[in-house]
This record gives C-alpha cells, sequence and structure tokens, in this order.
C-alpha cells in the first residue's frame, strides 16, 4: 500500500533552517508528484509547493519563495523540504502528500505523511 | 490567486442529520474542486475531486456537487466518525493549489 513516512519532530531557533524528509513507499515514486503542506497550531491547511520527482521541476508558494526549497532522491524515494530563516510563526505540522491526476485532469492529495512537528522557539 | 472561502466556519448536528457545507471560489474554476476531512491530530483524507467524484473507500453518504464558484459539501445521514473538519482545495489555477480556511463540525 501507498506510504509516506516523515522524519521526526524539530525544535529549532529564530533564524536557523530545517529540512524534513517524507520517504515514499508502495508506488513508483517517480510517477506522481509529492506536495508539502503545513498547518499551523489550531490553524488551517496552508500549500507550499511541489516536485515532480521524475524531473526535479519545483513550485512553490509565493509566500515561501526564497525561503523553501524542494529536493529529492530517487535512489531511496524520499523527497525533502527545506525551510529556512525560520521565525516563530513557522511553528507548524508539516506534511508531505502524494499528488495524483484523476479522470486525466483533476489532481488531488491522496495519500499523506504523518506529519513533522517544527517549534521554533528561542 | 484564486481564494477558497468556505461557511459555515463551524457547525453543530446530530448524528444522522443531512449536512452541507459551502465553499466559494473567488473566480470561476469549472469543477476543479477538491474537498478532504481530517480529524485531530491526523492526517487529511480526500474524500472528493473534480467537485463530485467520491474517492475510492470513501463512504457514499459523502456527496459533492457544483461548478464555477460556488461548491457542495453533503452528508447524507451524519455518523460519529463524520466529525472532523473539512477543507475544499482548488486544483484550477495550478501550478498553485490553495485550501479553504476549513469547516469545524461539531456534535450538538
Amino acid at each position: 500500500q501507498v506510504q509516506l513516512v516523515q522524519s521526526g519532530a524539530e525544535v529549532k531557533k529564530p533564524g536557523a533552517s530545517v529540512k524534513v524528509s517524507c520517504k515514499a513507499s508502495g508506488y513508483t515514486f517517480v510517477d506522481y508528484y509529492i506536495h508539502w503542506v503545513r498547518q499551523a497550531p489550531g490553524q488551517g491547511l496552508e500549500w507550499m509547493g511541489w516536485i515532480n520527482p521524475n524531473s526535479g521541476g519545483t513550485n512553490y508558494a509565493q509566500k515561501f519563495q526564497g525561503r523553501v526549497t524542494v529536493t529529492r532522491d530517487t535512489s531511496i524515494s524520499t523527497a525533502y523540504m527545506e525551510l529556512s530563516r525560520l521565525r516563530s510563526d513557522d511553528t507548524a505540522v508539516y506534511y508531505c502528500a502524494r499528488g495524483i491526476y484523476s479522470s486525466g485532469t483533476y489532481h488531488s492529495f491522496d495519500s499523506w505523511g504523518q506529519g513533522t512537528l517544527v517549534t521554533v522557539s528561542s | 490567486d484564486i481564494q477558497m472561502t468556505q461557511s459555515p466556519s463551524s457547525l453543530s448536528a446530530s448524528v444522522g442529520d443531512r449536512v452541507t457545507i459551502t465553499c466559494r471560489a473567488s473566480q470561476t474554476i469549472n469543477t476543479y474542486v477538491n474537498w478532504y476531512q481530517q480529524k485531530p491530530g491526523k492526517a487529511p483524507n480526500l474524500l472528493i475531486y473534480g467537485a463530485s467524484s467520491l474517492q475510492s473507500g470513501v463512504p457514499s453518504r459523502f456527496s459533492g456537487s457544483g461548478s464555477g464558484t460556488d461548491f457542495t459539501l453533503t452528508i447524507s445521514s451524519l455518523q460519529p466518525e463524520d466529525f472532523a473538519t473539512y477543507y475544499c482545495q482548488q486544483s484550477y489555477n495550478t501550478p498553485l493549489y490553495t485550501f479553504g480556511q476549513g469547516t469545524k463540525l461539531e456534535i450538538k
């Protein structure tokens, strides 16, 4: 079965960087986009960006441009999200999710990682 | 950017009730809407894609409708396990995928 397993919780100081991993199994890694979504405590879902694991191409929400980098290592079916210049309001659970196309046209997120809590505190 | 606005933000209902949640897009998005359910401490779960197509494994009491700018998620007969937060998402303005702010469904 499709499974996305993320790395463990992180505590970082303001100004530092964090790198979260997302290891995929149960499907061909390069055939599906990987998205990153975050959720601040008590708040809604916020889409951050995606990577095409086949080409390595990426796209990011404007809010995170210049601070977020999504990469992948196809040899171990793992995607990474690195967020730099962390601030206290970056404290959130970060999810990876698999993007699929249905009916050839509709893109949605059908499988999700368990989430990684990143706490930014001095 | 396309904004997705859900209403209501919260809703109280009883087991067996029929419930409708609304999502409005800031511009027309055809039928490029997905719906997700999220329970506390868990990752979201895809319910509906393409505005009205039921994701495999999702109970048939869930249904979606709409096109253009106005969309609805309906639960025909609420079950105890349906109390959760629901999010709409647009997939029209790719490569961007924005979510609504969520609707929390609580037990009355």
